[in-house]
């Protein structure tokens, strides 16, 4: 079965840009999906389809997804943004992540 | 306001079944697939069973395929898992989740629920 991997954590500093990567066979040849939840909530969609943003998203969300690994990029990362974030894609069936902890420092 | 609000969650024994329901509104329901997926702290999301817009067309995970059924009812704007045989590594938080797309194997996940705790023990 496909796997997707990802980093346990990543720290970023107040203000910066946070980089979570999401590693998988070929993914680029994917539609990837990336989801933000925090504690005790659902989760909540903020890119579809390698980069796409729902509305109410801000811009400072934004993905790739080039040959094995697609990128959840957050730029000038705030308080706010820390969370689990968890990549996903269709392969015969929906797969997730493992799923990342940002914190923001 | 869209919403989707799931029930049916609670403390059952290994072995034994479970219905949870997931109640829709605020879109049309029938246009969109429909899924399941559990959140365990140790295991972070995993997605369990879905099922296209028409009921036609439905997916399942490894680890629940052939104890789980997923079910809609349009008329009632309403998504069911049904889990039978159940096991105590079932112990999850159960999300019900839309479909940006009618079918099974596309569309990212755009609205979700906030969950119904199963747990499994004796």
């Amino acid at each position: 079965s496909y796997e997707l991997t990802q980093p346990l954590s990543v720290s970023v500093a107040l203000g910066q840009t946070a980089r979570i990567t999401c590693g998988g066979d070929n993914i680029e040849t994917k539609n990837v999906h990336w989801y933000q939840q925090k504690p005790g909530q659902a989760p909540v969609l903020v890119i579809y389809r390698d980069s796409n943003r729902p509305s109410g998203i801000p811009e400072r969300f934004s993905g790739s997804n080039s040959g094995n690994t697609a990128t959840l990029t957050i730029s000038r990362a705030q308080a706010g943004d820390e969370a689990d974030y968890y990549c996903q894609v269709w392969d015969s069936s929906t797969v997730f992540g493992g799923g990342t902890k940002l914190t923001v420092l | 306001e869209v919403q989707l609000v799931e029930s049916g969650g609670g403390l059952v024994q290994p072995g034994r079944s479970l219905r949870v329901s997931c109640a829709a509104s605020g879109f049309t329901f029938d246009d969109y697939a429909m899924h399941w997926v559990r959140h365990t702290p140790g295991k972070g999301l995993e997605w369990v069973s879905g099922i296209s817009w028409n009921s036609d067309s439905t997916g399942y995970a490894d680890s629940v395929r052939g104890r789980f059924t997923i079910s809609r009812d349009n008329a009632k704007n309403s998504l069911y898992l049904q889990m039978n045989s159940l096991r105590v590594e079932d112990t999850a938080l159960y999300y019900c989740a839309k479909s940006q797309q009618q079918l099974v194997r596309a569309g990212a996940l755009d609205i979700w629920g906030q969950g119904t705790m199963v747990t499994v023990s004796s």
